[in-house]
């Protein structure tokens, strides 16, 4: 079993819809959450950050964690067809070492 | 402000061979990650530097190496490639290593090894 398991999509929605990606994790030692959004032939781009539980809202964007169930999620208001990316959520403990998900391919079609 | 570049952008080696991928790191960053990306799937932890010296590692082997010089641009070296050594190689530059911090990634370098 994975430490993170994202589902890969691809997720193909209408420009304007509510988008949720979400991934679980079995390590119970993560502390930090992050969702990075990245382009075709470019690096990831840090979208979101959140440490232990709670909700973080960034314009359009909502990042959600839920420690006890061991699942965290990302949501994306009006989207529009330039939020047409790979979505990775990544986490780590103590220490600056990411573990990422496999990565959602999202399309958002006009 | 000058972000985290990487060279080259493409690289076809053949298997048993040498390659050396280097990364400069953004300004006043002093800590380099490096990450590999296989195909469809997330980035792997592969090692980081700070200050030249290695600051965690992950499961990869010891063919796998590296090094950080005094303007904190780093080197991954691999030695006797693999097939499966093909991948988008990334690295990650942070101001310090702390855990949360963000860490900006470059465009990546991708390997083809044949």
């Amino acid at each position: 079993q994975k430490e993170v398991e994202q589902d890969p999509g691809p997720l193909s929605v209408p420009e304007g819809a509510i988008v949720s990606l979400n991934c679980t994790y079995s390590n119970s030692a993560f502390q930090y959450f992050m969702w990075y959004r990245q382009y075709s032939r470019k690096g990831p781009e840090l979208l979101m950050y959140t440490y232990s539980s709670g909700n973080k809202e960034d314009g359009r964007f909502t990042a959600q964690v839920d420690k006890s169930s061991k699942y965290i999620s990302l949501f994306i208001r009006d989207s529009q067809p330039s939020d047409s990316a790979t979505y990775l959520c990544a986490m780590s403990e103590d220490t600056d070492k990411l573990i990422f998900g496999t990565g959602t391919r999202l399309q958002v079609f006009p | 402000e000058t972000g985290v570049t990487q060279s080259p952008t493409h690289l076809i080696k053949t298997r048993g061979q040498q390659v050396t991928l280097r990364c400069s790191s953004q300004s006043g960053h002093n800590t380099v990650s490096w990450y590999q990306q296989a195909l469809g799937q997330g980035p792997q932890f592969i090692f980081q530097y700070y200050r030249e010296e290695e600051n965690g590692r992950g499961n990869f082997p010891p063919r796998f190496s590296g090094l950080q010089f005094p303007n904190y641009s780093s080197e991954l070296n691999v030695n006797a490639l693999e097939l499966d050594d093909s991948a988008l190689y990334l690295c990650a530059s942070s101001s310090f290593p702390a855990p949360g911090n963000e860490q900006f990634f470059g465009p990546g370098t991708r390997l083809t090894v044949l």
